[in-house]
């Protein structure tokens, strides 16, 4: 990828919610594409990734993101959101080219969930 | 297997003087990364290291270095510190390429 944008600055949901993020690439070759988490006051985590195969990957706390190439889009979703899912979140993908192996990240989208 | 460590986790400078933060990746991991985070611009690529080279460096002015030991272990250094330096800056290690990475709990810069 060449660049990730996320089109939600902050979301705000009730627990039980559904929630689905936007996060969509500039083609740029191989495409692999990350979701990270931050909690409050934490260390980024990996959520999920996807590399190739299967365009829905699935994460872990329950959350899922699919793939769809003619969209370049990697959107996130979970279901049914809980208070504990509040963090920001982050789309990544590696910045294409040779020798780059560097992540470029979209600016995220903090979500909150009030219970 | 312990994860990435970042020391200090807070430091507060002046401007002009300089500053030297440090990670130690996975056990195993040859790659380490660093980026800034700020509210403005978000996550930001400082540079990569690999096996003691650097691979790949972002878009931010010299003052901004870093170096990896033969341990993998890497630090980096910013000299002449500016206001804007104030940041978390963040450390992540992986087995290089295309891979996922795995970030410390970062180093809060503050320059007054």
């Amino acid at each position: 990828a060449q660049s990730v944008s996320q089109h939600n600055h902050h979301v705000i949901l009730s627990e039980a919610a559904s929630l689905e993020l936007g996060c969509n690439y500039s083609y740029g070759g191989t495409v692999n594409l990350f979701w990270y988490v931050q909690y409050p006051g934490q260390h980024l985590q990996l959520l999920l990734k996807y590399f190739s195969g299967d365009p829905l990957v699935k994460g872990i706390k329950g959350f899922e993101a699919e793939f769809i190439k003619s969209k370049f889009s990697f959107n996130l979703r979970k279901p049914s959101v809980q208070w504990s899912d509040t963090a920001e979140y982050f789309c990544a993908a590696p910045l294409s080219g040779a020798g780059s192996y560097q992540l470029t990240f979209g600016k995220g989208t903090k979500l909150s969930v009030i219970p | 297997k312990a994860g990435v460590t970042q020391t200090p986790r807070y430091l507060i400078k002046t401007r002009g003087q300089q500053v030297t933060l440090s990670c130690s990746p996975i056990s195993g991991h040859r790659s380490v990364s660093w980026y800034q985070q700020t509210p403005g611009q978000g996550l930001q690529f400082l540079f990569e290291y690999f096996s003691e080279t650097q691979r790949n460096k972002g878009n931010f002015p010299g003052r901004f270095s870093g170096r990896q030991f033969s341990n993998s272990r890497s630090e980096m250094n910013v000299s002449t510190l500016e206001l804007g330096d104030s940041a978390l800056y963040l450390c992540a290690s992986g087995t290089g390429g295309y891979n996922e990475q795995f970030f410390g709990p970062g180093t809060r810069l503050t320059v007054l």
